[in-house]
């Protein structure tokens, strides 16, 4: 199954900054996802990232908040923009391993002060 | 829409204890069933996947089952140890879509 590198593990960010997540996965694949764990909670889906084309957002999530790249089929990036205490969570990529399941980027934990 | 509940919210047990945790879901109509495990802040690690068409999965200590008909999963965890403390999660995969449960926080005491 793929392994995913993701960066940074943790974060401490001031309001009003932004921060941008880094997921590198070690074999080619076609979508990867982006997901939010707040505090206490399971993971939301944020968006699917596809490359060469525009991430495709679930409700409740724009992207102007949370810009994607996806500039080939290896690499993606998050970026959570204008944060505020609210966005204090662990962000996880994710990609489909098809008969291997679903495998996860390690998280990084962000915390907005 | 596809719910996924998970039953204990917390479990806390004595090393050596063998246990069940449940996972159920609404939807019947998945492609699989997949169970992680959580350390405190970091990613989800992949544990046992089982495929719509299958019942069980087992690797070394650990056997998930799946019966779709009744919308239940469970893992068994037997001779827990202490390194088995963390959050487990099930998800179900439908069509480019997983959906999780908030997951079972277990410690298991020395």
């Amino acid at each position: 199954s793929a392994v995913i590198s993701q960066k940074p593990s943790r974060d401490i960010c001031q309001r009003g900054t932004s921060l941008t997540i880094q997921c590198q996965v070690d074999s080619q694949v076609t979508m990867m996802f982006w997901y939010r764990q707040q505090p206490g909670q399971s993971l939301t889906l944020i968006a699917t990232a596809n490359q060469g084309s525009e991430a495709t957002y679930e409700s409740g999530f724009v992207i102007d908040k949370f810009p994607i790249s996806r500039p080939n089929l290896t690499f993606s990036t998050l970026t959570v923009s204008n944060m505020s205490p609210e966005d204090s969570s662990i962000y996880l990529c994710s990609v489909d391993g098809g008969i291997y399941g679903y495998t996860f980027g390690s998280g990084t934990r962000l915390t907005v002060v | 829409k596809q719910e996924v509940t998970q039953i204990p919210a917390a479990l806390s047990v004595p090393e050596g204890e063998n246990l069940v945790l449940n996972c159920s879901f609404t939807d019947s109509a998945i492609y699989n069933l997949q169970w992680f495990r959580q350390d405190p802040g970091k990613g989800l690690t992949s544990l046992l996947l089982i495929q719509s068409s299958q019942r069980e999965q087992t690797s070394g200590r650990l056997n998930a089952s799946l019966d779709k008909s009744s919308g239940r999963s469970t893992l068994y965890i037997a001779a827990s140890q202490p390194g088995d403390s963390a959050t487990y999660l099930c998800a179900s995969g439908g069509y480019q879509k997983v959906t999780f449960g908030i997951g079972t926080k277990l410690q298991v005491i020395p």
